[in-house]
């Protein structure tokens, strides 16, 4: 079946710190990948996609590269910032059926 | 320019009460979508509808029902509220079928 398993959190990271948020998927076909981000009290909104295979999506300094090989798309930025506080949600869509599969999501606090 | 709005934002039930959910989204979208957000878990696709008109089952539709009542609205029943629909509720809107999804802020509800 499909399903997308992200890293546990919560993470805590001092600002300017590297962050990795690890993503993992399984699925059938080939399927577009994103990373969605829910900033406190908001709704979620897409960060960054990636399409096809070694495709780098990449946004407000987070970059994610769709690893065929590992089935990974693990999220980076390399100096976060106390705005970057917030969930993050990896996430898969089939290109059969055509349907989203989303992670638990991973709840980053930066602190100053 | 608002989005997708829930409402309302927080809702505490007695078990077997009844209830709908409201989402309006003023993009002019065609497909609009309710998950559900549970501890550990992902969010889980209840209901959609692809286009005005139409309305799906999702991954998890049981115990509840919706309406799309014109191409902005999508309502979501709860006939008779079971503490296991207990949840986070995000309605998210897209222009076609499963493309870039936009989310509303959420409807955090608890069922007693």
């Amino acid at each position: 079946g499909n399903s997308v398993t992200q890293m546990e959190g919560p993470v805590t990271l001092s600002e300017e710190a590297f962050l990795t948020i690890n993503c993992t998927y399984t699925a059938t076909g080939y399927p577009s990948l994103f990373w969605y981000v829910q900033y406190p009290g908001e709704g979620l909104q897409l960060l960054l996609k990636a399409t096809k295979a070694d495709d780098k999506g990449s946004n407000k300094g987070f970059e994610a590269t769709y690893r065929k090989e590992t089935t990974s798309f693990h999220l980076e930025k390399g100096s976060v910032q106390v705005s970057d506080s917030a969930v993050y949600f990896c996430a898969l869509r089939t290109n059969t059926g055509n349907q989203f599969y989303f992670g638990t999501g991973t709840s980053l606090t930066v602190i100053p | 320019n608002a989005g997708v709005t829930q409402t309302p934002k927080f809702q505490v039930l007695k078990t077997g009460q009844s209830m709908t959910l409201q989402c309006a989204q003023d993009m002019n979208h065609n497909s609009m979508y309710w998950y559900r957000q549970d501890p550990g878990m992902g969010l889980r696709l209840i209901y959609y509808s692809a286009s005005e008109g139409t309305t799906d089952k999702g991954e998890v539709p049981n115990g509840y029902n919706v309406s799309r009542l014109n191409k902005r609205e999508f309502s979501l029943r709860l006939e008779s509220a079971a503490p296991s629909q207990t949840s986070v509720y995000f309605c998210a809107s897209s222009w076609d079928f499963n493309e870039k999804l936009f989310f509303g802020s959420g409807t955090q509800l608890s069922v007693l």
